[in-house]
């Protein structure tokens, strides 16, 4: 089955800095890469995601870009803010369908003021 | 959360009790998905179904059972609880178009003492 890990576990960043997280999969037939934003006490909430036919994805201050051939992706984050402070965690469906996502083992990030 | 009510959001219980965990959504959304999260584990998936009464398993299903008879609710069951099943408990829902995109509920936190 698909295996994905996730780096750093912990990120801690001044506010205005960017924030990098990298996640890499072992399931070439993964064609789906998502990431969650988690705060306290809540669910995962989807914040961007990329299909296997796109390099690079951006949203206001998030991107994501995807390297099929070396079998990673990467969360950007710019222009960081107190309230991007959550663990972040990233996912990848192993060429299956239907939600059954295999997930890294998640990034606290701290924005500092 | 996207139409996802979990219930009950915390519960504590002692080896060996049954324990069933809910989920009820209301956005008629064909995929429902139960996932556990656990600190160095990331999110892994228990079991999921796609349809009523059509329920697969997931990667960590041992100890689990599920039961769908209604589009809504997704009943998650431990059978015989123990303690390596202590964890936080989350739902998700997916309209299963091109299907992968998950919305998750609020979760419950289990203690099994």
């Amino acid at each position: 089955g698909e295996n994905v890990e996730q780096h750093p576990s912990t990120l801690s960043v001044q506010e205005g800095d960017s924030a990098v997280i990298k996640c890499t999969y072992s399931d070439s037939a993964s064609n789906y890469f998502p990431w969650y934003k988690q705060e306290l006490g809540k669910g995962p909430q989807l914040i961007i995601d990329i299909r296997s036919n796109v390099g690079e994805k951006k949203d206001q201050r998030i991107a994501v870009t995807l390297n099929k051939t070396a079998k990673h992706f990467s969360l950007h984050i710019t222009e960081t803010q107190p309230e991007d402070s959550a663990v972040y965690f990233c996912a990848a469906d192993g060429g299956t369908s239907y939600g059954k996502l295999t997930f890294g083992q998640g990034t606290i990030l701290t924005v500092h003021p | 959360d996207a139409g996802i009510t979990q219930s009950p959001r915390h519960k504590v219980t002692e080896t060996g009790t049954p324990v069933t965990l809910r989920c009820h959504q209301t956005e008629n959304h064909r995929y429902m998905y139960w996932y556990r999260q656990d600190p160095g584990h990331g999110l892994r998936l228990i079991h999921y179904s796609y349809g009523v009464k059509d329920t697969d398993k997931g990667e960590v299903s041992d100890g689990y059972s599920v039961s769908r008879s209604k589009t809504e609710d997704f009943l998650l069951t431990l059978e015989s609880a123990t303690s390596s099943q202590t964890s936080v408990y989350f739902c998700a829902i997916s309209d299963g178009q091109g299907g992968e995109k998950l919305f998750f509920g609020s979760g419950t936190q289990l203690s099994v003492l």
